[in-house]
């Protein structure tokens, strides 16, 4: 059975330093997805991750997707109060899609 | 512009009561999901649907039962609901070869 584990599943920092989040998932996909959610809303795509290697950026977020380690990371850079959000990883697996259990990222001033 | 539009919003049933919630979208994607989200566990699959006429079964499909009557909706039916039930459902859709998938904007549902 398909597990999506999202590590840090919190993570505080301060605007201006850069992070990344890990998503680990447990069996061949190549598809992945990250999404966020603000709080009481729905979820908006971010990135879709589509073949091994693949890297996309949009403004301080960076994505990529190494389908061989099983692994997609959400880099952060110089973060700023906007991003605070809970943000979502999802796996592809045959005809469903699997989610994380979300990372909750607050960034202070 | 539409997308993805779930009805009710909120929804406060009584155990046991039976109630049907509604997905509608207007992208003409062939695939539906049903998720709920709760605290701490990420969205967690209950059906999805290929295409108009086909269900299945997701990861907590238990109590629940869906219809894809029309490609553009997806029902998520509860049949006799229970406290474990309370919880926010999204519904999402997407195309294929796309893969992106859209989300409606949740109902939150409340068993008392």
């Amino acid at each position: 059975e398909l597990k999506v584990e999202q590590n840090p599943l919190f993570l505080s920092m301060q605007e201006g330093k850069n992070y990344t989040i890990y998503c680990n998932y447990s069996t061949t996909s190549d598809r992945l997805y990250w999404y966020r959610q603000d709080p009481g809303k729905s979820l908006e795509s971010l990135f879709v991750l589509l073949s091994n290697g693949a890297v996309k950026q949009e403004g301080r977020l960076m994505a990529s997707l190494d389908t061989k380690a099983r692994l997609s990371t959400l880099h952060i850079t110089a973060a700023v109060h906007d991003l605070s959000a809970t943000y979502f990883c999802a796996v592809d697996m045959d005809d469903d899609m699997r989610f994380g259990a979300g990372t909750r990222l607050t960034v202070k001033p | 512009n539409a997308g993805v539009t779930q009805t009710p919003k909120f929804r406060v049933l009584k155990t046991g009561q039976s109630m049907t919630l509604l997905c509608a979208q207007d992208m003409n994607h062939e695939y539906m999901y049903w998720y709920r989200q709760d605290p701490g566990m990420g969205l967690r699959l209950i059906h999805y649907s290929v295409g108009e006429g086909t269900t299945a079964k997701g990861e907590v499909p238990d109590g629940y039962n869906v219809s894809r009557l029309k490609k553009q909706n997806f029902l998520l039916g509860l049949e006799s609901a229970a406290p474990s039930q309370t919880s926010v459902y999204f519904c999402a859709s997407s195309d294929r070869d796309n893969a992106e998938a859209f989300f409606g904007q949740g109902t939150r549902l409340t068993v008392v």
